[in-house]
């Protein structure tokens, strides 16, 4: 089946700096990926949906320049979370969409402790 | 806003028993359904998907229901084992690249 893959699995790291989060599609063309972010016991939570080619589209209450989201490529987009401050610490999960009826494709998510 | 409602935050039952869970979808009307696992720190890994044409779903263990009038699908997991243990959540989708809304999930258990 299709495969998602998402680096790192978890980081530590220091109030004020940036984290980087690649996920890559392995075996198909993401035309589209989306970030969720997920705190403990609660539910997936859309932050963005990008494109190929093309500016994220953010959902509401998330900083778009806080989080930036690059889609350089049909397998490979990133999340960078910038000047990071504790309360960003979360389980971020990246998907990918394959073609537009088909079930999304989940990495493993990165688990981000700001100390 | 458009929810989709798992009321059970977590169920607990004996192995070799059906395991039910239910999601209610409020406030639109999803093109299709799908229900995912997940494991503890893990990402969500999908399991079945359901179209509103659609009365039923089998795949293995696992059946899914879509009943429109309701506004509600059961995933039913069949002779239930300890491994079937996790987190089910339901999405639903309205068509096209449009984002699914999640469920906040049911923990399930199974008990030896």
């Amino acid at each position: 089946g299709a495969v998602v893959s998402q680096h790192p699995s978890w980081v530590i790291c220091k109030s004020g700096t940036s984290v980087k989060i690649e996920c890559r599609s392995l075996d198909f063309q993401a035309t589209t990926m989306f970030w969720y972010r997920q705190f403990p016991k609660k539910s997936l939570m859309l932050m963005a949906t990008s494109n190929e080619g093309s500016k994220a589209t953010y959902e509401q209450g998330v900083e778009k320049d806080k989080f930036l989201i690059n889609h350089a490529s049909l397998t490979l987009s990133t999340l960078t979370v910038t000047s990071a401050h504790p309360e960003d610490s979360s389980f971020y999960i990246c998907s990918g969409l394959d073609r537009g009826n088909s079930p999304l494709h989940f990495g493993n998510g990165t688990r981000l402790t700001v100390t | 806003s458009q929810k989709i409602e798992q009321n059970s935050e977590a169920l607990n039952i004996q192995e070799g028993k059906t395991a039910t869970l239910t999601c209610n979808y409020t406030n639109y009307s999803p093109a299709y359904l799908q229900w995912y696992r997940q494991d503890p720190g893990r990402g969500p890994v999908f399991l079945l998907l359901i179209r509103e044409n659609e009365k039923e779903k089998r795949k293995e263990r696992l059946k899914v229901t879509f009943d429109t009038t309701l506004k509600q699908s059961l995933f039913h997991i069949t002779a239930s084992q300890p491994a079937d243990s996790a987190t089910y959540l339901c999405a639903g989708r309205n068509s096209g690249n449009t984002p699914l809304v999640f469920g906040k999930g049911t923990r399930l258990s199974v008990i030896a």
